[in-house]
């Protein structure tokens, strides 16, 4: 069956500096990929999409990789400040409606000061 | 500020009571979710409603019922609340067709005594 998974459940860096994320999926029919934020108390947000068709997609301050050869996706963030600290989710749909997102536990992003 | 709402944000039940759940967005969206997140776990689509008088089921729709009211509004029912349904429980809505149009609520936090 489908699942998306994360490598990591926590994650700590340094403000300032690099944060990378990383999230696994199993299924080889997805074709649409998305990074979700979530803050303490308040509901996923958007972060970036990508499709199959793409390996990177830069937004700002943020990057997100997709290799389909050993479904890995990745969201990068640089230069990662306090504001960043937070729960990420990536989330994953084989369909061109988004109906059937399967979403990844989730990685807690800590920033240190 | 546009978005969607969701009420109560905090709620405690017994065990068989039942409860609704409320949703609203103001953006004119035409598709509505319900999700629930679990501790551990990414989110799981219990019902969504793709258009005005359409509700569907999700991964997990078991012990849960759902009315879309108008275009505005899409509510979730426990008729007979069980501990298995402590959760956060989070309303979603969508532009179009655009799977990057997702925006979320803030939650409901509900737990089952």
């Amino acid at each position: 069956g489908e699942s998306v998974g994360l490598h990591l459940p926590t994650l700590s860096v340094q403000e300032g500096d690099n944060s990378i994320i990383n999230c696994a999926y199993s299924n080889s029919a997805s074709d649409y990929f998305i990074w979700y934020k979530q803050e303490s108390g308040k509901g996923p947000q958007f972060i970036i999409d990508i499709r199959s068709n793409m390996d990177k997609r830069q937004g700002q301050r943020v990057t997100v990789l997709l290799n389909k050869t050993v479904k890995h996706l990745s969201l990068q963030i640089a230069a990662t400040q306090p504001g960043d600290s937070a729960v990420y989710f990536c989330a994953e749909t084989p369909d061109n409606y988004g109906q059937n997102f399967v979403f990844g536990p989730g990685t807690r992003l800590s920033v240190l000061p | 500020n546009a978005g969607v709402t969701q009420t109560p944000k905090f709620q405690v039940l017994k065990t068989g009571q039942s409860m609704t759940l409320q949703c609203a967005q103001d953006m004119n969206h035409n598709s509505m979710y319900w999700y629930r997140q679990d501790p551990g776990m990414g989110l799981r689509l219990i019902y969504y409603s793709a258009s005005e008088g359409t509700t569907d089921k999700g991964e997990v729709p078991n012990g849960y019922n759902v009315s879309r009211l108008n275009k505005r509004e899409f509510s979730l029912r426990l008729e007979s609340a069980a501990p298995s349904q402590t959760s956060v429980y989070f309303c979603a809505s969508r532009s179009g067709d655009r799977v990057d149009g997702y925006t979320f609520g803030s939650g409901t936090r509900l737990t089952v005594v």
